[in-house]
């Protein structure tokens, strides 16, 4: 099956700093990719859509300037979680849809990143 | 989309079917059952989907009652490695703008 890859898996940073996480397709095109956000022991809560070539779209309650999308390409999207602080620490997992995936049509998911702020 | 119903948790012995329900009395007929789970640390990895007929794959069936108000994947012969959160999810499967909304869904633990 497709397979979609974070990086970093893990990481620490300090507080006030920033983060960048990477999500690549590897070996199929996404023109859509999400990104969630899961913190201990809760399910997973959609941050945003982003489309390759346009803006992303954020749901609400999530601070578009805090919480910046990057789909440049067919294969990858970034997140960057600017001036993270302690409340940001949680598990960040993207996904990719394969446009030419058929009639199965569901998302692929990344193995997640887990970001501890200090 | 509609909302799902499953229990919290549920235990399996090894080698035993698993079987986890899934209500999703208000689903509309454009609404696909689609099933994920989540192992522990892990990203959420598809599983099956359908809309009405029963389906099966390599991984799983999906059972689907006649009025579509709820629904059951089966693990025919669950293994140790099946433990995780069991998420079923209603959506509508069209151009690709549709969002997955996962609910608590059901923690299955498989014992040996």
């Amino acid at each position: 099956g497709a397979v979609v890859s974070q990086h970093p898996s893990w990481v620490i940073c300090k507080s006030g700093t920033s983060v960048k996480i990477e999500c690549r397709s590897l070996d199929f095109q996404a023109t859509t990719m999400f990104w969630y956000r899961q913190f201990p022991k809760q399910s997973l809560m959609l941050m945003a859509t982003s489309n390759e070539g346009s803006k992303a779209t954020y749901e609400q309650g999530v601070e578009k300037d805090k919480f910046l999308i990057n789909h440049a390409s067919l294969t990858l999207s970034t997140l960057t979680v600017t001036s993270a602080h302690p409340e940001d620490s949680s598990f960040y997992i993207c996904s990719a849809r394969d446009p030419l995936a058929g009639p199965r049509n569901e998302q692929y998911f990344g193995p997640g990143t887990r970001l501890t702020v200090t | 989309d509609a909302k799902t119903t499953q229990p919290t948790s549920m235990d399996c012995a090894e080698g035993r079917a698993a079987n986890l329900p899934c209500n999703h009395s208000t689903i509309s007929g454009n609404e696909y059952v689609y099933w994920y789970r989540q192992i522990h640390s892990q990203g959420p990895q598809y599983i099956i989907h359908g809309l009405k007929n029963n389906e099966t794959n390599e991984m799983a069936s999906l059972i689907i009652t006649e009025d579509r108000k709820s629904s059951t994947l089966i693990l025919p012969h669950a293994t140790l490695r099946d433990t995780a959160v069991y998420y079923c999810i209603v959506k509508v499967r069209d151009s690709g703008y549709s969002t997955l909304t996962f609910g608590k869904g059901t923690m299955l633990l498989v014992s040996p």
